[in-house]
This record gives C-alpha cells, sequence and structure tokens, in this order.
C-alpha cells in the first residue's frame, strides 16, 4: 500500500498548456510538500501545506498554483508551461511538530515541457 | 540564508572500502538530520536519522553529528556496489528541511 503517491508519473506536453499533477498520502501525516529536482539533482523546497494552510512559498513563479482539499492531498496546477519547467517533482509527507520528523517521498513525476 | 553543503563528488570506492560522506550546514537552529539514498530515477530514501551528538550506527551505516562544529557525515563500511547511489544531506528546522546538493557515490566492484 502506497504511503505517499503522485500521479501522473510522466508528463510530456507543449509550451503554453497548463497541466496539474496529484498526491494523496495514506500516513495520517499533517504536513505536505512540494519539491523540484532539476537536472543537477538539486532538490528545492516550492511549498509546504500543514493541515491545508499553506506554510512555506518560496519563490515560485505564480504561474505553479497548489491546492490542498484536504490533509491528505496536495495538488499542483501549472500554468503556461515554460522549458525551464521541465524537472522531475516530488510531493512529500511528514509529522508536524517540535522535532522534525522523516520526510517520505513519492515516487515524483517527470514533466518535459517541449 | 540556510545552507547545507555536501561535496559532490563523484566519490569512487573499491567494493568492500569505507565510504565517508561529509556534510556542514549552517543553521545552529537545525535539530534533526537526516542522510537519504537516491538511486536515479528514483525517488529519495531514509538511510538514517540522527538528532544527538556523537555516532548512531545501523549496520553497515553510521551517522556522526558534531553541532558545535555543524557538521555531519556518514560512513558506510564493506561498501557495495548496490551502495552506489547520490546521498543527500537533509537538516530538518521545525518543520523546514534543507537539502545538501548530494554526493554521487560510485562502488567500484
Amino acid at each position: 500500500d502506497t504511503a505517499v503517491s503522485q500521479t501522473p508519473k510522466y508528463l510530456v506536453t507543449q509550451m503554453g498548456n497548463d497541466k496539474s499533477i496529484k498526491c494523496e498520502q495514506n500516513l495520517g501525516h499533517d504536513t505536505m510538500y512540494w519539491y523540484k529536482q532539476d537536472s543537477k539533482k538539486f532538490l528545492k523546497i516550492m511549498f509546504s501545506y500543514n493541515n491545508k494552510e499553506l506554510i512555506i512559498n518560496e519563490t515560485v513563479p505564480n504561474r505553479f498554483s497548489p491546492k490542498s482539499p484536504d490533509k491528505a492531498h496536495l495538488n499542483l496546477h501549472i500554468n503556461s508551461l515554460e522549458l525551464g519547467d521541465s524537472a522531475v517533482y516530488f510531493c512529500a509527507s511528514s509529522r508536524w511538530g517540535l522535532d522534525t520528523g522523516e520526510l517520505f517521498f513519492g515516487e515524483g513525476s517527470r514533466l518535459t515541457v517541449l | 540564508q540556510k545552507e547545507v553543503e555536501q561535496n559532490s563528488g563523484p566519490l569512487s570506492v573499491p567494493e568492500g572500502a569505507i565510504a565517508s560522506l561529509n556534510c556542514t550546514y549552517s543553521d545552529r537552529g537545525s535539530q534533526s538530520f537526516f542522510w537519504y539514498r537516491q538511486y536515479s530515477g528514483k525517488s529519495p530514501e531514509l538511510i538514517m536519522f540522527i538528532y544527538s551528538n556523537g555516532d548512531k550506527e545501523d549496520g553497515r551505516f553510521t551517522a556522526q553529528l558534531n553541532k558545535a562544529s555543524q557538521y555531519v557525515s556518514l560512513l558506510i563500511r564493506d561498501s557495495q556496489p548496490s551502495d552506489s547511489a547520490t546521498y543527500l544531506c537533509v537538516c530538518g528546522s521545525g518543520n523546514q528541511f534543507y537539502f545538501g546538493t548530494g554526493t554521487s557515490l560510485t562502488v567500484i566492484p
């Protein structure tokens, strides 16, 4: 039973299109994240939600809009896709607390913008 | 700017040797420290976590933490070809995680 699942696993699309990636976790965690991993393999935080509330919003173009309908789901919608958006996007979750718990990652969604 | 620095490598060791991976961090408020392994095309998976100064051993892996020096390391004993991957040092502060750029390790049979 997958702990953090994200769909789709692969996305190939044209510049200017809009796309969404969905993420769900069944671990009972309160906090969910979106990370972007570029071709240099650096994992960069994009957004973090705690119990449906946005708590981290890094310097990300406003073409990227996260949505958390409940604490088990965090979706990412991207408008007007650009070539530089090509990357692997990882969803992750962790428990909320003063001591930082482990991050659990989804399998990643590889986005290719042509 | 909270930074986590790692030597990007690549680090090559022969099979059976000890691989030593190092990491320094800038945020003295960091409370939790993690080592993740990431195989090519896969998601990161947790190898070790450490919260207190000193050593923590789990099988062939030993994590070392020195908060005064702001230094974390991971030792892999009896390295195997299956250990070939990128190793990510991660520091946790509250509910935020700060990632290093990763060290690429190759274990040569």
